[in-house]
């Protein structure tokens, strides 16, 4: 099945810092490529997805690009705010079948500090 | 449109006992599946139900199982809990669970085994 790795923990950021968080992917075809964000105590939002080779996905002045040269599907965002405090992770469906099986990566924390 | 719902929210047994949680997804979704997710080995796939057929399984002992109801409304269920057992146990549905379906997650069931 397809496999995500994401870069280790935790990353900690001055508020109004440039985010970069690295997610790689192993996978047969072109699958959806996901990112998910947890905030503490709560269950998992989607942040945002790509479904094709080049996509880009984008949500609250978050970005990711699918780039099948380099099977990464990497997080940006311009300016991070203590908001943004949160755990961040990769996500792939395991297969090309038709299922609902979600792979994640590892997650990683980010702390924004005032 | 209601999120995903979880109940209960938290939970707290005693080895040996079993467990039921019950997981409602947002209407009009037929797939759910179930994850757990713990500080040590993140965030595991447990199984998924599409029209109350269980579609795919993850590695996990027998004693975890689970159905899925015919208003998509879906129940796991863990007998003889372990003390290794205590983790967040995240629902989440999607329309289909096809792989270009992003899947929506619930706020979680915290069970705590002692």
């Amino acid at each position: 099945g397809n496999s995500v790795t994401q870069m280790e923990g935790p990353v900690t950021l001055s508020e109004e810092a440039f985010l970069t968080i690295n997610c790689t992917y192993t996978a047969t075809g072109y699958p959806s490529l996901f990112w998910y964000v947890q905030y503490p105590g709560e269950g998992l939002q989607l942040l945002l997805k790509a479904t094709k080779a080049d996509d880009k996905g984008s949500n609250k002045g978050f970005e990711a690009t699918y780039r099948k040269e380099t099977t990464s599907f990497h997080l940006e965002k311009g300016s991070v705010q203590v908001s943004d405090s949160a755990v961040y992770f990769c996500a792939l469906p395991y297969g090309s079948s038709n299922t609902g099986k979600l792979i994640f990566g590892q997650g990683t924390t980010l702390q924004v500090k005032p | 449109k209601a999120g995903v719902t979880q109940t209960p929210r938290y939970l707290i047994k005693t080895r040996g006992q079993q467990v039921t949680l019950s997981c409602s997804p947002i209407s009009g979704h037929r797939s759910v599946s179930w994850y757990q997710q713990t500080p040590g080995q993140g965030l595991q796939f447990l199984f998924e139900y599409f029209s109350e057929t269980q579609r795919n399984k993850g590695n996990f002992p027998g004693r975890f199982s689970g159905r899925q109801f015919s208003n998509s409304r879906s129940e796991m269920n863990v007998s003889t809990l372990e003390l290794g057992d205590s983790a967040l146990y995240l629902c989440a549905s999607s329309i289909t669970g096809g792989t270009s379906y992003e899947q929506y997650f619930g706020p979680g069931t915290r069970l705590t085994v002692t």
